[in-house]
């Protein structure tokens, strides 16, 4: 069975300083993973996604998340962090080999302090 | 380009009552998904549709939870009678077609309170 962690409830970060969301995960196969962004009242916005190749992948507003094999990681990044950013994060893994539904984590919240 | 849309946003009811939402995907998307989102978790998934079959059920509890996609475009999904533990937030999502590297297009969701 194929499982995510979001070992954080919570991230408090102060605007300008370099954000770090934590995710690992569990398949049997390869991993495709994606991060998901969801604001107040609104549902999941995608934000990026590892599919294959280049362990580090460039997604939406900055955000970038490295690809770690063998720690079975992909963390969410990001160099400077903006006020607006504050929002609930949500990890998810689907196992390239056979039919896999997703499974998201239970999300982190992200909190930007100015 | 529009997105995914869902009806009504908000819905209140006792328990015991029926309810509905409605979910209408963007356009040529295939692939329909309905999940439910408890406070503090992530989505889980209730059904999954191509086009009008539904292909995978197996997490809808079908004693009280139905859908449909009749025309292989919009999707209701229906829950009669409600239990307070149905209370949670329930999102529709499509994609162009099921492949495991696709992302997912999310509407709004519905928050349910079941009083």
């Amino acid at each position: 069975a194929q499982s995510v962690a979001q070992p954080e409830d919570q991230v408090n970060v102060a605007e300008g300083n370099p954000l770090t969301v934590k995710c690992t995960y569990s398949v049997s196969g390869n991993p495709y993973l994606f991060w998901y962004v969801q604001y107040p009242n609104r549902g999941l916005q995608f934000l990026l996604k590892y599919i294959t190749g280049d362990n580090l992948v460039k997604g939406s507003y900055g955000f970038e998340a490295e690809f770690n094999k063998s720690q079975t990681s992909f963390h969410l990044k990001k160099p400077s962090a903006l006020v607006s950013d504050s929002a609930l994060y949500f990890c998810a893994v689907r196992d390239s080999g056979g039919y896999q539904k997703v499974t998201f984590g239970i999300g982190t919240k992200l909190q930007v302090i100015p | 380009e529009a997105g995914v849309v869902q009806s009504p946003r908000y819905k209140i009811i006792e328990k015991k009552q029926p309810v509905a939402f409605w979910c209408n995907p963007i356009s040529g998307h295939n692939t329909l998904y309905w999940y439910l989102q408890n406070l503090g978790q992530g989505p889980e998934l209730l059904i999954r549709y191509e086009n009008e079959e539904a292909v995978d059920d197996s997490q809808l509890p079908k004693d009280r939870f139905s859908a449909e996609r009749l025309k292989g475009v919009d999707s209701t999904l229906k829950i009669q009678p409600a239990e307070l533990g149905d209370s949670a937030v329930y999102l529709c999502a499509s994609s162009p077609r099921d492949s495991p590297y696709n992302e997912q297009f999310f509407g709004p969701g519905t928050r349910l309170t079941v009083l």
